[in-house]
This record gives C-alpha cells, sequence and structure tokens, in this order.
C-alpha cells in the first residue's frame, strides 16, 4: 500500500518570498505519479501539478515547481514569489499506474502568506 | 456539465437518520471517487466507480455507508443511522479515465457536501 507524509502542519511566509512544502512517499511500485492540490478555505480541491515517476525533469506550472528526488521518494512543491492569495491547504497525493488506482492523499500542509 | 456538482452543499441532520449526497460528474467521465474530509484532516478514500460498478470500495468506514451509480453518470452515497463521527466534508471527484495507463488524469473535485450530525 502507498502512503503520502506532509511533515509539515503549518508553514509561514513573507509575500514574494519562495517557499518548500515538504512531501515524502512510500511505495513499492516503479509507475506512479505525484500530485499537488491547493485547497483554498472555499474548500475546492484545485489541481496544481503532477510528476510522473518516469520523467526526467522537474514538473513546472508557472509559479510552482515539484522537486522531484526519486531517491529518497520525495516530491516537494517549491512555490515562487509567494501571493497572499496562495493562503491555502496545500495536499500531496500518490496514484499507482497500476490497475484501477486511486489518488492517496497525504494530511496536508497549512500555508499562510503574510504581507 | 462544466464541472462536478454536488448537492446539497450543506446538510444537517439528527443522529440516526438516513442521509444522501449527490454527485454529478463532469459528462463522460467514466471515473469516480467519493472522499471524506474530516475538519483538518486530509481526504479520506471512500469508494471508487468505473462506470457503474465499483471496482474498490475498500474505504467505506461501515456497513452503514453504502454508494451506487447509474448510468455511468449521477452517483449517491447514502449514510443510514448517521451518527456524529459521520460528520464532515464529502467530496466527489471525477476524472476521464480511472485504470493505470491514463495516470496523469488527474480528479476534478466538486465543492463538496459539509455534514453536520447533531
Amino acid at each position: 500500500a502507498q502512503k503520502i507524509t506532509q511533515t509539515q502542519p503549518g508553514m509561514f511566509v513573507q509575500e514574494k518570498e519562495a517557499v518548500t512544502l515538504d512531501c515524502t512517499y512510500d511505495t513499492s511500485d516503479q509507475s506512479y505519479g505525484l500530485f499537488w492540490y491547493k485547497q483554498p478555505s472555499s474548500g475546492e480541491m484545485i489541481f496544481l501539478i503532477y510528476q510522473g515517476s518516469y520523467d526526467e525533469q522537474n514538473a513546472t506550472e508557472g509559479r510552482y515547481s515539484l522537486n522531484f528526488q526519486k531517491a529518497r521518494k520525495s516530491a516537494n512543491l517549491v512555490i515562487s514569489a509567494s501571493q497572499l492569495g496562495d493562503s491555502a491547504m496545500y495536499f500531496c497525493a500518490m496514484r499507482m499506474n497500476s490497475g484501477y488506482s486511486t489518488l492517496t492523499f497525504g494530511k496536508g500542509t497549512m500555508l499562510l502568506v503574510s504581507p | 456539465g462544466a464541472g462536478v456538482s454536488q448537492s446539497p452543499s450543506n446538510k444537517v441532520t439528527e443522529k440516526g437518520k438516513d442521509v444522501e449526497l449527490r454527485c454529478d460528474p463532469i459528462s463522460g467521465h467514466t471515473a469516480l471517487y467519493w472522499y471524506r474530509q474530516s475538519l483538518g484532516q486530509g481526504l479520506e478514500f471512500l469508494i471508487y466507480f468505473q462506470g457503474n460498478s465499483a471496482p474498490d470500495k475498500s474505504g467505506l468506514p461501515s456497513d452503514r455507508f453504502s454508494a451506487e451509480r447509474t448510468g455511468g453518470s449521477v452517483s449517491t452515497l447514502t449514510i443510514q443511522r448517521t451518527q456524529q463521527e459521520d460528520s464532515a466534508v464529502y467530496l466527489c471527484a471525477s476524472s476521464a479515465v480511472g485504470t493505470g495507463a491514463s495516470i496523469f488524469y488527474g480528479y476534478t473535485f466538486g465543492s463538496g457536501t459539509r455534514l453536520t450530525v447533531v
């Protein structure tokens, strides 16, 4: 069974600074995908970025990048130039590339961006 | 529809009553998922539908919980004899496909149903 660990319950960052949200995972599968979602206070889950286990380059989507270190089984999210609107819960998730697979989520990290 | 629609958005019910939560996925999405999110917690998987069948319902916490999907579209999650510990936000998501070959297909989530059992 797969497991996602997010060790930071909360993070604080000042506007315009970069922040890294940690995520480690545990799986015996070789083929899988890693996802990050944002959940603002309104409650909706917003897909941010995806990294495939065989992708050689780190994924980037605008201000979001995923620092993927396969040997360490880590998939940290880096947000550059933080904005006030980035304040939200952030969830790391994983899905196997085998059979009928579902997303397994970590417990999340609450990010607060201050002016 | 344009997005995943869930109803009701809020439900307050008395302990012991039955409730039904509805999810209308994106048109054409064959895979549908139910998750539960308790206050301040991550998302707990409940059940997964591919078409009208449920290959994985391992996350249903007890036999008070059941779900069905009809016509490969709308799904209903039913909780019988609700308990206070059932209070949570119930999130539904859909994706274009669910099998492993299409791993990139991330989920589109609905806004959830906030269930409060009093």
